[in-house]
């Protein structure tokens, strides 16, 4: 199975900091990478698709990037209704595995 | 405007038996695969199973297979999850979720739409 880590585990900042979250797979998983957001006692919520890939209707200061085994999450401007745990999901291979979340708040 | 519906949650003692459903509307349900990923209280996603559109293959993660049967009714627009000899590693909100694509040999690809989720608890 493809193992999937992402750091940090959770952070700390400011209203209009930039954030970054970093995802690795065990084995190259090509572009097959998503991000998804999860606010308390909701679903989780697609953001990016296939590594770079804005989904309809999410705002511009979300972003993502790179391929392989190595990506990058980006929040360009923190806001305060982004408080949410956020996870990555690979799906080159079954089983389909997710990160185990990074929960970001506002300091 | 799509909606997913997930019921049949609850309370079940260790060793039964239960049956989760997901009413799905507003897209051509025969068209995608489908999944169910749960998440245990207070811990992360985990993928549990996938089904094609037609409904002729299935996945399972290790943790459920030969307990779980993942099933759909294309006629009438849901999903289903038959969840047997329950285990108290099994309590999770379980949610449905839309594919992306047809084959179900990639679990259906990403998920763009998920439903709200139904509390499963295994505990005597």
């Amino acid at each position: 199975d493809i193992q999937m880590t992402q750091s940090p585990s959770s952070l700390s900042a400011s209203v209009g900091d930039r954030v970054t979250i970093t995802c690795q797979a065990s084995q190259d998983i090509s572009n097959y990478l998503n991000w998804y957001q999860q606010k308390p006692g909701k679903a989780p919520k697609l953001l990016i698709y296939d590594a770079s890939n804005l989904e309809t209707g999410v705002p511009s200061r979300f972003s993502g990037s790179g391929s392989g085994t190595d990506f990058t999450f980006t929040i360009s401007s923190l806001q305060p209704e982004d408080i949410a745990t956020y996870y990555c999901q690979q799906y080159d291979n079954l089983p389909q595995g997710f990160g185990p979340g990074t929960k970001v708040d506002i300091k | 405007e799509v909606q997913l519906l997930e019921s049949g949650g609850g309370l079940v003692q260790p060793g039964g038996s239960l049956r989760l459903s997901c009413a799905a509307s507003g897209f051509t349900f025969s068209s995608y695969a489908m999944s169910w990923v749960r998440q245990a209280p207070g811990k992360g996603l985990e993928w549990v199973s996938a089904i094609s559109g037609s409904g002729g293959s299935t996945y399972y993660a290790d943790s459920v297979k030969g307990r779980f049967t993942i099933s759909r009714d294309n006629s009438k627009n849901t999903l289903y999850l038959q969840m047997n000899s329950l285990r108290a590693e099994d309590t999770a909100v379980y949610y449905c979720a839309k594919g992306i694509e047809y084959s179900s040999s990639r679990g259906g690809g990403y998920f763009d739409y998920w439903g709200q989720g139904t509390l499963v608890t295994v505990s005597s």
